[in-house]
């Protein structure tokens, strides 16, 4: 089984600040990597699909890189909303899913 | 416009059977993957399953094979999530989660449903 990893577990930032998430793979995984975010009590959202790739209507201050084993997520200005929990979330080519621990962003 | 609508929350006692349902509106509930991410109290997200409305095609997550069956009635647009005896580690929020298709298939959740909050306590 792949296994997902995500660092840091926690962080906190100020409003403008550019923060970094990364996840890592167990084994290579090309480009099939999703980004969610899940705000204090409600549904997770899909913000990046296909490792890079910005679902419709999401900002774009929101963006994701990396292929193979190691992918990167950035909020390139946070802004108070932003708080909430990110996963990352690996799919394989037969359907199944696998959901990175998840990394809570706090606004200082 | 994309609607999916669960169930109520539930309380049960260890043992007992549940099942709870997600309707989707708004798309073609048929051909569109469906399915279940579980969210136990102050942790993350576990992928449980998906299933294709239009043949039953089923796929679980290797950590809840056996422990629930995942089913769907396109006639009703509605999926379902159900346990034949509950236990207390079942206390979870599970969303439904329609899967958008991509390039190499199934690819990611572009829907979810409210939330339905399962408890089992004696």
């Amino acid at each position: 089984d792949i296994q997902m990893t995500q660092s840091p577990s926690s962080l906190s930032a100020s409003v403008g600040d550019r923060v970094t998430i990364t996840c890592q793979a167990s084994q290579d995984i090309s480009n099939q990597l999703n980004w969610y975010q899940q705000r204090p009590g409600k549904a997770p959202k899909l913000l990046i699909y296909d490792a890079s790739n910005l679902e419709t209507g999401v900002p774009s201050r929101f963006s994701g890189s990396g292929s193979g084993t190691d992918f990167t997520f950035i909020i390139s200005s946070l802004q108070p909303e932003d708080t909430a929990t990110y996963y990352c979330q690996h799919y394989d080519t037969v359907g199944l899913f696998t959901f990175g621990p998840g990394t809570k962003l706090d606004i200082k | 416009e994309v609607h999916l609508v669960q169930s109520e929350a539930e309380v049960k006692k260890p043992g007992e059977s549940l099942k709870i349902s997600c309707k989707g509106s708004g798309y073609t509930f048929p051909s569109t993957w469906i399915g279940w991410v579980r969210q136990m109290p102050g942790k993350g997200l576990e992928w449980m399953g998906i299933i294709y409305p239009g043949d039953s095609d089923t796929r679980y997550s290797p950590s809840f094979q056996g422990q629930v069956t995942i089913s769907a009635d396109k006639s009703m647009s509605t999926a379902y999530l159900q346990w034949s005896s509950l236990k207390a580690s079942d206390t979870a929020v599970y969303y439904c989660a329609r899967h958008k298709w991509g390039v190499r298939g199934v690819q990611s959740v572009d829907f979810w449903g409210q939330g339905t909050l399962v408890t089992v306590s004696s």
